[in-house]
């Protein structure tokens, strides 16, 4: 099957700092990626769908210019947390969509702010 | 709007049991369905899926069917084992939505 990886797998910031989490799918092309947080009761909600070459379109309620996705190319897309607080901390998983639109995931990384 | 519902856990069975975690969606013309779980510690992965009224998907001994005239997704398996112990979420993906729609995932414990 499709893999797609995420990179780090967790990270611990101050407060007012910014996080970059890449996501990366290894062995096809990605048109599209979305990016999800999952909560501790394991339901996910979506942040944005991730469109190559074009613009994230993101969830009602998702601030863009907090949330930052850059999806430069079929194989790599980024979410950088731009001045992180304690509420941003949570599970932030990736996913790469496939040909019939089945979703492949990332393994999520754990986002800490002190 | 598209929308997803699923039966509520968590679900705790015994080896060898039936198990059945029902799915209903709402959604317009004609989505593509599916079933992800997440064992423990892991991300999702995709367990079956099926793209039109009547196919059934199926994996390590899950079945799905797509149901149009009832709208429903349910996932069965014959005899449960204490590996399949997991969080298992329904979606669908609608074509012209550009996007996929989840359930809120429903969490199996299988106890030896």
């Amino acid at each position: 099957g499709a893999v797609v990886s995420q990179h780090p797998s967790w990270v611990i910031c101050k407060s007012g700092t910014s996080v970059k989490i890449e996501c990366r799918s290894l062995d096809f092309q990605a048109t599209t990626m979305f990016w999800y947080r999952q909560f501790p009761k394991q339901s996910l909600m979506l942040m944005a769908t991730s469109n190559e070459g074009s613009k994230a379109t993101y969830e009602q309620g998702v601030e863009k210019d907090k949330f930052l996705i850059n999806h430069a190319s079929l194989t790599l897309s980024t979410l950088t947390v731009t001045s992180a607080h304690p509420e941003d901390s949570s599970f932030y998983i990736c996913s790469a969509e496939g040909q019939a639109y089945e979703q492949y995931f990332g393994p999520g990384t754990r986002l800490t702010v002190t | 709007g598209n929308s997803v519902t699923q039966m509520e856990g968590p679900v705790t069975l015994s080896e060898e049991a039936f198990l059945t975690i029902n799915c209903t969606y709402t959604a317009t013309g004609y989505p593509s369905l599916f079933w992800y779980v997440q064992y423990p510690g892991e991300g999702l992965q995709l367990l079956l899926k099926a793209t039109k009224a009547d196919d059934k998907g199926s994996n390590k001994g899950f079945e799905a069917t797509y149901r149009k005239e009832t709208t429903s997704f349910h996932l069965e398996k014959g005899s449960v084992q204490v590996s399949d112990s997991a969080v298992y979420f329904c979606a669908l993906r609608n074509t012209n939505a550009g996007k996929s729609t989840f359930g809120d995932g429903t969490t199996l414990t299988v106890k030896p």
